[in-house]
């Protein structure tokens, strides 16, 4: 099975501009997780969506939105960016079938830098 | 809130040694999962093992052990005999038992570095 993918793996944006990151998950995997990695604060969850669906979110601003198709790939959108969005931005996917806490398994990352 | 606590930032192993990572973790669940994941250099993050918290039984896969103590909150990483390739950092990971299953809290991580 292929892994879970990441697209675009390095971007480079000004401040102000949006940005959308594509993840594609393991081929039956249900549910797509997006980290935020940076040195300082290091890894943070930022939403899961399961089915299509938003289940969880994690404390960012509005600007970070996302959503699943589906197909079970998803994209997440930062808009209005600021150099402090600078980071690895990390998907994983888990099958999310049985109600218990699945192992998440994870893509390459797309890095983002901001000037 | 769940935190997860590695408390040692960078660590060192000789080859073929064994060395241990520490973990503390605080929830006032009863029921969760545990995990250790690996991130080598500018690459993928990995999974290295889990843990159900209802379990009493260490996990081990091939030279990774853990050492899971529920009541001390206690879940620490044995690698044993290290190789060139286990440096990386590794991340010691919390997740709560269903609901909210995409929420992974991470610790800072631990950067592992193995002399030949």
């Amino acid at each position: 099975k292929a892994g879970v993918t990441q697209t675009p793996r390095y971007l480079i944006k000004t401040r102000g501009q949006q940005v959308t990151l594509s993840c594609s998950p393991i081929s039956g995997h249900r549910s797509v997780s997006w980290y935020q990695q940076t040195p300082g604060q290091g890894l943070q969850f930022l939403f899961e969506y399961f089915s299509e669906t938003q289940r969880n979110k994690g404390n960012f601003p509005g600007r970070f939105s996302g959503r699943q198709f589906s197909n079970s790939r998803s994209e997440m959108n930062v808009s209005t960016l600021e150099l402090g969005d600078s980071a690895l931005y990390l998907c994983a996917s888990s099958l999310a079938d049985s109600g218990r806490g699945e192992t998440q398994y994870f893509g390459p990352g797309t890095r983002l830098l901001v000037l | 809130a769940q935190t997860v606590t590695q408390s040692q930032p960078e660590m060192s192993v000789q080859e073929a040694e064994t060395v241990t990572l520490s973990c503390t973790y605080d929830t006032s669940e009863s029921d969760y999962y545990l995990f250790w994941y690996k991130q080598p250099p500018s690459r993928q993050m990995i999974l290295v093992i889990r843990q159900e918290a209802y379990k009493q039984q260490n996990a081990t896969e091939n030279r990774f052990s853990v050492n899971f103590q529920k009541a001390a909150k206690s879940f620490s990483l044995k690698i044993s005999d290290s190789q060139l390739g286990d440096a990386a950092m590794y991340f010691c990971a919390y997740s709560l038992y269903g609901g909210s299953q995409g929420n992974l809290i991470f610790g800072k991580g631990t950067k592992l570095s193995v002399k030949p």
